[in-house]
């Protein structure tokens, strides 16, 4: 099957950072999708974006399908930014996702 | 209410026990998922279900059991499970249909198995 990996597994940033989390996927992709989630496990939608570049407000995404990773920009970041981002993707039209390990976040004030 | 739902939020279950997971969503979509987090392994997928037929059993035990009455709701049936089993159980909807859509999450239901 396909294989995800995030890096960085871990970043702790001081508030008011800057920060690129980056996904790599191993086969072409029919869905990414960014996700954050939070310290009571709910998994919150960034971004749909299996190719191109989207914002919304401090966060944007952009995925380069045709070298198969996506980077995931945080900008200004706040201590409620914290938490696991994940990475996910679905490669065979079936919208069957499979997860990267996560990067795990600490924004400290 | 709007978005997926899922209950019970929390459940501690002996290895004995029966017990059932529930999902709900009011997005109006059409396919349904439940995921698997455990302590240290990346989100699996276990089941999918698209117009209520299931199309994926990701090798998972017989001991949980998925059930999709109608589009709108989607149960996890479980019983003996083991200590392992314990886990942060996700349900998430999309649209379906063969394509790849965006799948929205529910909260999650948090198991010990003791």
């Amino acid at each position: 099957g396909i294989q995800v990996e995030q890096s960085p597994p871990d970043l702790i940033l001081q508030e008011g950072a800057n920060s690129t989390l980056r996904c790599n996927f191993s086969d072409s992709v029919n869905n990414l999708q960014w996700f954050h989630q939070n310290p009571w496990g709910q998994l919150i939608n960034l971004f749909y974006i299996p190719s191109g570049t989207k914002q919304n407000g401090r966060l944007s995404a952009t995925t380069v399908a045709t070298e198969r990773y996506s980077l995931l920009y945080i900008s200004s970041s706040q201590t409620t930014d914290s938490g696991v981002y994940f990475c996910a993707v679905d490669n065979n039209a079936g919208n069957m996702l499979t997860f990267g390990g996560g990067t795990r976040l600490m924004v400290k004030p | 209410e709007t978005g997926v739902t899922q209950t019970p939020r929390h459940l501690v279950m002996g290895m004995t026990n029966k017990k059932s997971l529930k999902c709900e969503q009011h997005l109006g979509h059409n396919a349904m998922y439940w995921y698997k987090q455990s302590a240290k392994k990346p989100l699996e997928l276990m089941f999918v279900y698209s117009l209520e037929e299931r199309v994926e059993n990701n090798s998972v035990p017989s001991r949980f059991s998925p059930e999709c009455p109608n589009s709108s709701h989607l149960f996890l049936h479980l019983h003996t499970l083991q200590p392992e089993d314990s886990a942060l159980y996700l349900c998430a909807s999309s649209q379906g249909g063969g394509r790849s859509y965006e799948q929205y999450f529910g909260p999650g239901t948090r198991l010990t198995v003791t």
